[in-house]
């Protein structure tokens, strides 16, 4: 039973455009997420995070939307570059922190030029 | 400078020979997290450990084994009852006692290929 679902294998967007991850989870207990990055051969490094308290984190470039309601969050990635062709993976907690996490099964995502 | 270090990053077995890899964090984590990565599949948990001489198994523990005699290591033994142990391995420490909304730290990963 996947708990945390990104629907969406690959994902090829226009460097300078926006691009939309979408994650979705089915356990009405989780209260803390997170996206990390992964580079081939590499170990995954932490994005951004959100609580359930919240519904939107923004750090630079990147925003982590959440709606509890449609147990659905997205990471916007604004402008977007060729650096952040990789792999994303949402994660999700059912306590306020990432002692145990579960994760979806990732987005290749592709920044054309 | 601090981290966590998996090594080697690739390692090739043969088939019915158990192989340990290796993790080494000088974070001053409590816990310690095994998981594994296939292709088009997201991390699964193997094992983690929350303390020195304590652990639990994760998600997939069958046919790994643990230990977790140092707090700064915390060794994976994938053995020959492990049916498809060809992937990449993943080791990730956490900060756990007073820790609110951080996240889990990853090494650089080690790829087994099981000929």
């Amino acid at each position: 039973d996947q708990q945390v679902k990104q629907n969406s294998p690959s994902l090829s967007v226009q460097e300078g455009r926006i691009s939309i991850l979408n994650c979705d989870y089915t356990n009405s207990m989780f209260d803390y997420f997170l996206w990390y990055k992964k580079y081939p051969a590499e170990g995954p490094t932490f994005l951004i995070s959100i609580s359930s308290i919240k519904d939107k984190n923004e750090d630079g470039r990147f925003t982590v939307f959440l709606n509890k309601s449609a147990k659905h969050l997205s990471l916007h990635i604004v402008p977007s570059q060729p650096g952040d062709s990789a792999v994303y993976f949402c994660a999700a907690s059912d306590i306020q922190g990432a002692q145990k996490l579960v994760f979806g099964q990732g987005t290749r995502l592709t920044i054309n030029p | 400078d601090g981290g966590i270090t998996q090594s080697p990053k690739y390692l090739f077995r043969k088939e019915g020979q158990n192989v340990t890899l290796s993790c080494e964090q000088n974070l001053n984590h409590d816990a310690m997290y095994w998981y594994r990565q296939d292709p088009g599949q997201g991390l699964r948990l193997i094992y983690y450990s929350q303390i020195v001489n304590d652990f639990q198994k994760g998600d997939i523990a069958e046919g790994y084994s643990v230990s977790r005699e140092k707090k700064e290591s915390f060794p994976l033994t994938v053995t020959s009852a492990q049916k498809n142990p060809t992937a990449f391995y993943l080791c990730a420490s956490y900060p756990w006692r007073g820790s609110s909304y951080n996240e889990q730290f990853f090494g650089p990963g080690t790829r087994l290929t099981v000929l």
